[in-house]
């Protein structure tokens, strides 16, 4: 079945872009996402990004997919102090239920 | 609109008591989720509902049961609690199952099983 993976932190200066990368192993995954996850809340979706395409943009958000490598990443323009938190990958797998990493803890230093 | 609720926040429970996990959504939604999330673990799936009246085993479903009480509310039962049942609880929903991108997750009931 599907695996998700990625690294488990970032420290980034205030200011900095911040690059979260994500791994998956099933290559028919339609539909790839990234949560985000703030101390004692729910995920709240960030973005996603269909498989047929290579890079989706939404303000200071840049996903970049290589369906090649099966590698995910998402690019956060100008990291403020309200960006730490967990960041979540997530794969659709063949029976429409999502597949998680176990989170990219990001900690932005002022 | 409250999106979707969770009841309780906490709990704490002992070795083989049992206890439902409550929740409701107000969006109209379909299709329904229990997760549960341990520390430096992603989301697993329990069991969801992909439409009022069905249920189905998630990656994790041992140890639980679920309703599908009408279209707003989904619970979560353990029957008989055990210390690797604590973990902090997820509901979502999706507007339906083959829609992932309009999934709203709940705040999370936290879990402590002594």
């Amino acid at each position: 079945g599907e695996d998700v993976e990625q690294s488990l932190f970032l420290s980034v200066r205030e200011g900095d872009s911040s690059v979260i990368n994500c791994t998956y192993t099933d290559s028919s995954s339609t539909y790839l996402y990234w949560y985000k996850q703030e101390p004692g809340a729910g995920l709240q979706l960030l973005t996603y990004i269909f498989s047929n395409m290579d890079m989706k943009q939404d303000q200071r958000l840049t996903v970049l997919l290589n369906k090649k490598d099966k590698h995910l990443s998402l690019r956060i323009a100008d990291t403020q102090t309200g960006d730490s938190a967990i960041y979540f990958c997530a794969a659709m797998d063949s029976s429409y239920k999502l597949i998680f990493g176990s989170g990219t803890r990001l900690l932005v230093r002022p | 609109n409250a999106g979707v609720t969770q009841t309780p926040k906490f709990q704490v429970l002992k070795t083989g008591q049992s206890m439902t996990l409550q929740c409701a959504q107000d969006m109209n939604h379909n299709s329904m989720y229990w997760y549960r999330q341990d520390p430096g673990m992603g989301l697993r799936l329990i069991y969801y509902s992909a439409s009022e009246g069905t249920t189905d085993k998630g990656e994790v479903p041992n140890g639980y049961n679920v309703s599908r009480l009408n279209k707003r509310e989904f619970s979560l039962r353990l029957e008989s609690a055990a210390p690797s049942q604590t973990s902090v609880y997820f509901c979502a929903s999706t507007r339906d199952r083959v829609y992932l991108e309009t999934q709203y997750f709940g705040p999370g009931t936290r879990l402590l099983v002594l």
